[in-house]
């Protein structure tokens, strides 16, 4: 069964560094996520991205955040000067999206990040 | 702004005991609902999803959830647990927009 992949599982870095987080949705896919849980709370939608382009953005999705879709198969999530409290995991997600349909988005196995 | 709440943070269940995990949102309009489990160290799974129809949804793994609108509730039940149902479950919704908003989470956990 296809599914969502991300590298890499887990990524530290300091303070102030730029990093890249990667996922490859699933292949027939229309529509991409990030999502992100800070442990102990809520999984919180960052972004999505349909066509090329943002499609919606949550308030955390500054302008330290920026995705992109660089080739045909993977999806990035770059964050530019890092924060102590963007520590968390971070969960891609995609969709068929078929005749723009509402069906489900699944999830990858997510990246930890910490930010020291 | 739309929320979700999952009123029960941890459980503990016995084997064969069952199980209803509540889960209640707060848009009025039409919503998609859904229920996804993290297995330890695994990636967020569907269990299982209510769109529209039939209000009791049926999902994987024996579980099933029911959609009671003037509730705004989607609670989820399997009649009986199993050890390998230990797991973290989310609740989730979406509405007018793809975004998904989740739930706290339940902590699940099923001792032999």
């Amino acid at each position: 069964e296809p599914e969502v992949t991300q590298t890499p599982s887990h990524q530290v870095t300091q303070m102030g560094q730029e990093v890249i987080l990667r996922c490859v949705p699933i292949s027939n896919h229309l529509y991409f996520y990030w999502y992100r849980q800070i442990l102990g709370q809520k999984v919180e939608f960052l972004v999505s991205f349909y066509n090329n382009e943002i499609s919606e953005k949550s308030e955390i999705f500054d302008d330290q955040f920026s995705v992109e879709r660089p080739d045909g198969s993977n999806f990035t999530l770059k964050i530019r000067s890092t924060k102590l409290e963007d520590s968390a995991m971070y969960f891609c997600a995609s969709r068929l999206g078929l005749a723009g349909e509402m069906d489900t988005q699944y999830f990858g196995p997510g990246t930890r990040l910490t930010v020291l | 702004a739309q929320s979700v709440s999952q009123h029960n943070h941890h459980v503990i269940l016995s084997e064969a005991a069952s199980l209803e995990l509540g889960c209640n949102y707060s848009y009025g309009g039409t919503v998609n609902l859904f229920w996804y489990v993290q297995y330890p160290g695994q990636h967020l799974q569907l269990l299982l999803k209510y769109f529209s129809g039939d209000p009791l949804v049926k999902g994987i793994k024996g579980f099933e959830a029911e959609f009671i609108k003037s509730k705004f509730s989607f609670n989820l039940r399997k009649p009986s647990v199993q050890w390998s149902d230990t797991a973290e479950y989310f609740c989730a919704v979406n509405s007018y927009t793809d975004k998904l908003i989740f739930g706290t989470g339940t902590r699940l956990q099923v001792f032999p």
